[in-house]
């Protein structure tokens, strides 16, 4: 699989606190976005990150990107519960025409 | 305010039955892909249109079927439903070719086959 993860990961914490999740990718790529999906609702994109950029900032959101370890990270700030979410990761192939998504990490803000 | 719509939300089908998914975007999209979604597991890239031009991917090549009439509407059919159809499809657009841009979905049509 593009990604190195295998399993869903779940992550439960309190309003107000901050939060990492992590993703490896296994092959390369010239960008990196990530997606919120809410309950009931498609996937949204909240970040995209390109290949020349180390980092990329939204609003509470943080977007790290790692190519010499293929990794890239998101960070929220501050969550609320409406932060309760799966968020997924994804890539592009070479040929840009496709978008390749992570398992997700689903995390739960508890009010 | 979501601009990818998806008909049905649900929809129950028999074994060996077809099934037919309706999508639409009012963005003037180039591309509408189709991905399956099942509970635990990454969304997986079903197929996608380039304007006119279908792509399927190799190893669902033989399952999955479809149609873009006009730019706005794009179809996933099912010849014969098995069990292990179900799941949520969720489709999306991109102005040009998603690899590199922003993706919108829609709300997803879950099916469950019985």
């Amino acid at each position: 699989s593009q990604w190195g993860e295998e399993n869903l990961q779940a992550l439960s914490i309190q309003e107000g606190e901050d939060v990492t999740m992590n993703c490896s990718y296994k092959t390369y790529t010239t960008v990196v976005q990530w997606y919120r999906q809410k309950s009931g609702k498609g996937p949204a994109q909240l970040i995209l990150i390109r290949s020349n950029e180390r980092e990329k900032r939204s609003g509470r959101l943080r977007a790290t990107l790692d190519t010499s370890s293929q990794s890239s990270s998101l960070s929220i700030t501050g969550t609320l519960a409406t932060d309760t979410a799966v968020y997924f990761c994804a890539t592009g192939n070479s040929a840009g025409n496709k978008l390749t998504f992570g398992i997700g990490t689903r995390v739960l803000v508890r009010p | 305010d979501t601009t990818v719509k998806q008909n049905p939300r649900y929809k129950l089908a028999r074994v060996g039955k077809p099934v037919n998914l309706i999508c639409s975007q009012t963005m003037n999209h180039d591309t509408m892909y189709w991905y399956q979604k099942k509970p635990n597991q990454a969304p997986k890239l079903l197929l996608f249109y380039y304007d006119k031009i279908l792509n399927r991917e190799a190893d669902t090549f033989e399952k999955f079927q479809s149609s873009r009439p006009n730019n706005s509407f794009c179809s996933l059919y099912i010849g014969s439903a098995g069990l292990e159809y179900s799941a949520m499809y969720l489709c999306a657009s991109s102005r040009g070719l998603g690899g590199r841009g922003t993706l919108y979905f829609g709300a997803g049509t879950r099916l469950s086959v019985l």
